[in-house]
């Protein structure tokens, strides 16, 4: 069945520092890939996006490219700040040109990130 | 500013108690999901429904757990008996994918603890 892996945190980083959170998926055929993200105490809410193959979804400075070589949409931002301190959550959903879809999402596991000044 | 809303925000209870958390999709939505946060388990989907009709419960005990939705505006995930380990964050999330998009928008969730 489809799935998502994502790497495992906690990810801790100094203000300004280079980031990147791997996520792979598996999936048949061509799903729409997420990045949401979570901050304390709060529902997720959707970071990115990107629907189809060489797509790069982007969202203040954080950016992920759907790779359907090798099956990643690895999130990145070149300089991160102590507000993006949260867990970011890799997602995708079914394709609905493929029987039985139901444009559920499936989630990683969630990364948290820990940025300190 | 659409959002999706849930009550109660916070909820303390005793094992054995019922527990009935709401949710109130934003406005045209026609699909409603309910998920389970837990640091052991990560983030679960319990169930979800388009056009207030459900489509998969798989996730949720169906013994003690139970979820409807009145009308359009009402979803509702009911634990009766509650138990301690149901204590959790509840997120409801509603999305249009017959719209075109995927993108499903969370509630702030509510935080249940039985003690």
């Amino acid at each position: 069945g489809n799935s998502v892996t994502q790497m495992e945190g906690p990810v801790t980083l100094s203000e300004e520092a280079f980031l990147t959170i791997n996520c792979t998926y598996t999936a048949t055929g061509y799903p729409s890939l997420f990045w949401y993200v979570q901050y304390p105490g709060e529902g997720l809410q959707l970071l990115l996006k990107a629907t189809k193959a060489d797509d790069k979804g982007s969202n203040k400075g954080f950016e992920a490219t759907y790779r359907k070589e090798t099956t990643s949409f690895h999130l990145e931002k070149g300089s991160v700040q102590v507000s993006d301190s949260a867990v970011y959550f890799c997602a995708l959903s079914d394709d609905p040109n493929y029987g039985g879809a139901t444009n559920k999402l499936i989630f990683g596991t969630g990364t948290l990130l820990a940025v300190q000044p | 500013d659409a959002r999706v809303t849930q009550t109660p925000r916070d909820k303390v209870t005793e094992m054995g108690q019922e527990v009935t958390m709401r949710c109130q999709p934003i406005l045209g939505h026609n699909t409603v999901f309910w998920y389970r946060q837990t640091m052991m388990q990560g983030l679960e989907l319990l169930a979800y429904f388009r056009n207030r009709a459900p489509l998969d419960d798989s996730g949720m005990p169906k013994d003690r757990f139970s979820a409807e939705m009145p009308d359009a505006t009402l979803a509702t995930l009911k634990i009766q008996p509650s138990e301690p380990r149901d204590s959790a964050v509840y997120f409801c999330a509603s999305g249009a994918p017959t719209s075109g998009s995927d993108e499903q928008f969370f509630g702030p969730g509510t935080r249940l603890t039985v003690l």
